[in-house]
């Protein structure tokens, strides 16, 4: 069965460093999406990505935050200065149609 | 009130039992409902994909949306140790917000055989 492949699984960064994490979404699908889920708290959207543009982002979802398809078929996140608050489960998700889309297992971002 | 609420649990059952979970929301311009599951340190899985108020059935999973009251429910028939995972609902209001999901907290389900 496809899956949506997502690189580190765990990544440990210094506050203030750079980050990009890494997803291959399935390859037919056409819509791109981050999630992080913090701690024992909820999963919440960051970004949806179709077309080559952003097509919604969540008050989350700031400067320090941002997203591109380098290449047709990754899918990356990166966060340009890294705080404390940003360690959670970054999940990545694609879908074909817009909807029921499926989730990468995650990188688990750690920021000391 | 926040959009999504759901009980967290967690919720614990012998195997066979018949599990309900639900979840409330506040959000008029919710029209698809899906139900997620998540092992432990994996990404939410699809289970049950809903469009407006009924009921929809697969296998041992049935999902249930009542719009006027603002109410989501899944039944777990015959419930297995395999079922043992966190549950979330996640509403969406289509339209511009197709792709965007609003989960709730989850309720954590253990089967015990």
């Amino acid at each position: 069965e496809p899956e949506v492949t997502q690189t580190p699984s765990h990544q440990v960064t210094q506050m203030g460093q750079e980050v990009i994490l890494r997803c291959v979404p399935i390859s037919n699908h056409l819509y791109f999406y981050w999630y992080r889920q913090i701690l024992g708290q909820k999963v919440e959207f960051l970004v949806s990505f179709y077309n080559n543009e952003i097509s919604e982002k969540s008050e989350i979802f700031d400067d320090q935050f941002s997203v591109e398809r380098p290449d047709g078929s990754n899918f990356t996140l990166k966060i340009r200065s890294t705080k404390l608050e940003d360690s959670a489960m970054y999940f990545c998700a694609s879908s074909r149609t817009g909807s029921g889309y499926t989730f990468g297992s995650g990188t688990r971002l750690t920021v000391v | 009130q926040k959009e999504v609420e759901q009980d967290p649990g967690p919720l614990s059952v012998p195997e066979g039992a018949i599990v309900s979970l639900n979840c409330t929301y506040s959000n008029s311009a919710f029209q698809y409902f899906m139900w997620y599951r998540q092992y432990s340190r994996k990404g939410p899985e699809l289970l049950m994909y809903t469009y407006s108020s009924g009921n929809k059935e697969d296998g041992r999973f049935t999902a249930q949306v009542d719009k006027s009251s603002k109410y989501i429910s899944l039944f777990i028939r015959d419930s297995q140790p395999s079922d043992s995972a966190t549950y979330l609902c996640a509403p969406n209001a289509g339209g511009t917000s197709y792709g965007k999901l609003t989960f709730g907290q989850g309720t954590i389900l253990t089967v015990h055989p």
